[in-house]
């Protein structure tokens, strides 16, 4: 079975600055996936980034990057030049290749971006 | 284009009575998912379908709850008879293919409340 844990439950950022949110995920298989989800007050969850285990460049999408560490085990989650809007919880989530697209996500982190 | 409709957004009951959710997927996508998400912890997968087949309902507490998927394209979950531990947040989510990789969108949610 798969588990993914974020051992950091809250986090604060002041705006314009760096923060890395942390997951670590267990698991035997060898073809898999790996996401981080924001979700807002809103609830409704958005795709922040994607990394696919066989690639070993780290994905990036604009202030957004991963720092994929296969044989450890972890998959991190950088932004850049924060901004208020990020203020949401973040979830990291795993997805095997032959699972047919089911998630299993970790606890979250709440992230607070302060002015 | 329209994203995953989920009504109602909020449902207050009490225990041992009944409560149906409904979702609309994005149009075009074959795969959907319910996930059951408890305050302070990140979503679990209830039930998958692939189109109006159930291909995933080995977390689905048979004995109190249910889903279809008349005719592939809606969803219903229902939950009879509630319990308190209930309470949480259903969130629907649909993606166009059934594997891995492929971004799954989510709706807004139901958040039930069992006093």
């Amino acid at each position: 079975a798969q588990t993914v844990t974020q051992s950091q439950p809250e986090m604060s950022v002041q705006e314009a600055e760096t923060v890395t949110l942390s997951c670590t995920y267990d698991t035997s298989e060898n073809n898999y996936y790996l996401f981080w989800y924001k979700q807002p007050p809103s609830r409704q969850m958005i795709l922040v980034i994607r990394q696919e285990a066989y690639k070993q460049q780290n994905a990036t999408e604009n202030r957004f990057s991963v720092n994929f560490q296969k044989a450890a085990k972890s998959f991190s989650l950088k932004i850049s030049d924060s901004q208020l809007g990020d203020t949401a919880m973040y979830f990291c989530a795993f997805q095997a290749d032959n699972q047919g697209g089911k998630l299993i996500f970790g606890q979250g982190t709440e992230l607070s971006v302060k002015p | 284009e329209a994203g995953v409709a989920q009504s109602p957004r909020y449902k207050i009951i009490e225990k041992r009575q009944s409560v149906a959710f409904w979702c609309n997927p994005i149009s075009g996508h074959a795969t959907l998912y319910w996930y059951q998400q408890i305050l302070g912890q990140g979503p679990k997968l209830l039930i998958q379908f692939q189109n109006n087949g159930v291909v995933d309902d080995s977390q689905l507490p048979k004995d109190r709850f249910s889903a279809e998927r008349l005719k592939g394209v809606d969803s219903t979950l229902k939950i009879q008879p509630a319990k308190l531990e209930d309470s949480a947040v259903y969130l629907c989510a649909s993606s166009f293919l059934r594997q891995g990789g492929t971004e799954a969108f989510f709706g807004q949610g139901t958040r039930l409340t069992v006093v």
